[in-house]
């Protein structure tokens, strides 16, 4: 039981770059979500998936794409990387209704 | 919007003090409140949750409590080791949606 993995763990990009980060649980949770954490700041929510086949955007949703693959799979997408997109990306799931969340290790994008 | 403060942003203890974090969130309608543990380079570990309804939760040497009418909630480390160096969020839950707020964090030193 890996409970939440994403990959990878850190990415150099250039300024407009793209690129896919990963996240899969293996908890068989409903809900997934993807944050960014920056210095100096608490967690903040980018997009979320309440099931599969649906996805909302959170509070930081410009720049980002995502897409709920099936239910284990919630993936982020940067189609133009920016420099302020240089951040701390944290991938979490969670059973409907349990406050409670997993977090994965985190991806570290550093974007040049 | 919800706001969440954590003061300090990072603390230094010797080995055997007791620690207290400090948590205040702006809006205190109907939320739980749960606090993190999250070690350099990892992701978020849950410590305790407290539900609206209740004022305290304990496990082992933690300790936190919540004060809804004072939009406050803190978290005592009873009998500190350098082992609990690492960097505590909370976070506030909608109970609606189950979104989570966070705080910056404050980062604990224990020194031997």
């Amino acid at each position: 039981n890996a409970g939440v993995t994403q990959t990878p763990k850190f990415q150099v990009l250039k300024t407009g770059q793209s690129m896919t980060l990963q996240c899969a649980q293996d908890m068989n949770h409903n809900s997934m979500y993807w944050y960014r954490q920056d210095p100096g700041m608490g967690l903040r929510l980018i997009y979320y998936s309440a099931s599969e086949g649906t996805t909302d955007k959170g509070e930081v949703p410009n720049g980002y794409n995502v897409s709920r693959l099936n239910k284990r799979e919630f993936s982020l997408r940067l189609e133009s990387a920016a420099p302020s997109q240089t951040s701390v990306y944290f991938c979490a799931s969670s059973v409907p209704g349990r406050e409670t969340q997993y977090f994965g290790p985190g991806t570290r994008l550093l974007v040049l | 919007k919800q706001e969440v403060t954590q003061i300090p942003a990072a603390l230094s203890v010797p080995e055997g003090e007791n620690l207290v974090l400090n948590c205040s969130f702006t809006d205190s309608a109907i939320y739980n409140l749960q606090w993190f543990r999250q070690d350099p380079g990892k992701g978020l570990t849950s410590l305790l949750l407290i539900q609206s309804s209740q004022r305290e939760q304990t496990s082992g040497r933690l300790n936190a409590s919540l004060d809804k009418s004072s939009g406050r909630s803190t978290l005592y480390i009873a009998a500190s080791q350098p082992g609990d160096s690492a960097t505590y969020l909370c976070a506030v839950i909608r109970l609606d949606d189950y979104k989570l707020s966070f705080g910056a964090g404050t980062t604990v030193t224990v020194r031997a």
